[in-house]
């Protein structure tokens, strides 16, 4: 089965700073990748995915992220962190058989420091 | 359009209770996913339902069933809740069942606590 591993419970930044949030996955076979955010009694939202076409990804509210299969990761950035990315964040796989059920990562917690 | 929708959004129970959960998948969407996101952790697979079968199971006892109507809507039922039951339930729902990189919406979760 597939598994993902957050480094990094928390972070925190200050306002306008670089957000890099590390996601790495374990699969011989690259599988489909996901990063979602939770804001607080909220569901999630889906920032951006890769589905094996342009390993740089860009999604919603100015996140990005970079597939590299060398390295097994898929970390996620922002070049300047606002108050309102305050939130946790998840990153998913998802195998490329079978039902397409997602397996997340244990979240990072991102807190902006005005 | 109105995104997925999730009831009760709050719900207490004590140990050894049966509780249903509802959801309601965006309109024209055909699959719905079941996940339990415990307290400080990531959500976890329960169940997978598309056209009314089940497309996949994640690793949960087979006190954890589900179900999918003909209108796609789907009900998560739990028996003799435990403690450790005690969760963020979370649906959602994607346009079809088969392909894998289909992009799943989430609802705002059912909060279920047993006492």
């Amino acid at each position: 089965a597939q598994s993902v591993t957050q480094l990094g419970s928390h972070v925190s930044v200050s306002e306008g700073a670089l957000v890099l949030l590390r996601c790495n996955y374990s699969s011989s076979v690259p599988p489909y990748l996901f990063w979602y955010v939770q804001y607080p009694n909220q569901g999630l939202q889906l920032l951006l995915k890769y589905t094996s076409a342009a390993t740089l990804v860009k999604g919603i509210n100015g996140f990005e992220a970079e597939f590299k299969k060398s390295e097994t990761s898929f970390h996620l950035t922002k070049p300047s962190a606002h108050m309102s990315d305050a939130a946790e964040y998840f990153c998913a796989v998802s195998e490329k058989t079978g039902a397409n059920n997602l397996f997340f990562g244990t979240g990072t917690r991102l807190t902006v420091i005005p | 359009d109105a995104g997925v929708t999730q009831s009760p959004t709050h719900l207490i129970k004590t140990r050894g209770q049966h509780v249903t959960l509802r959801c309601s998948p965006i309109s024209g969407h055909k699959s719905v996913s079941w996940y339990q996101q415990v307290l400080g952790q990531g959500p976890q697979f329960i169940f997978q339902y598309y056209e009314k079968e089940e497309r996949g199971r994640g690793n949960f006892p087979d006190r954890f069933s589900a179900r999918q109507f003909p209108n796609y809507s789907s009900e998560l039922n739990v028996n003799a809740l435990l403690l450790g039951d005690s969760a963020l339930y979370l649906c959602a729902s994607s346009p079809s069942g088969t392909f894998i990189a289909d992009t799943q919406y989430f609802g705002p979760g059912t909060r279920l606590t047993v006492l």
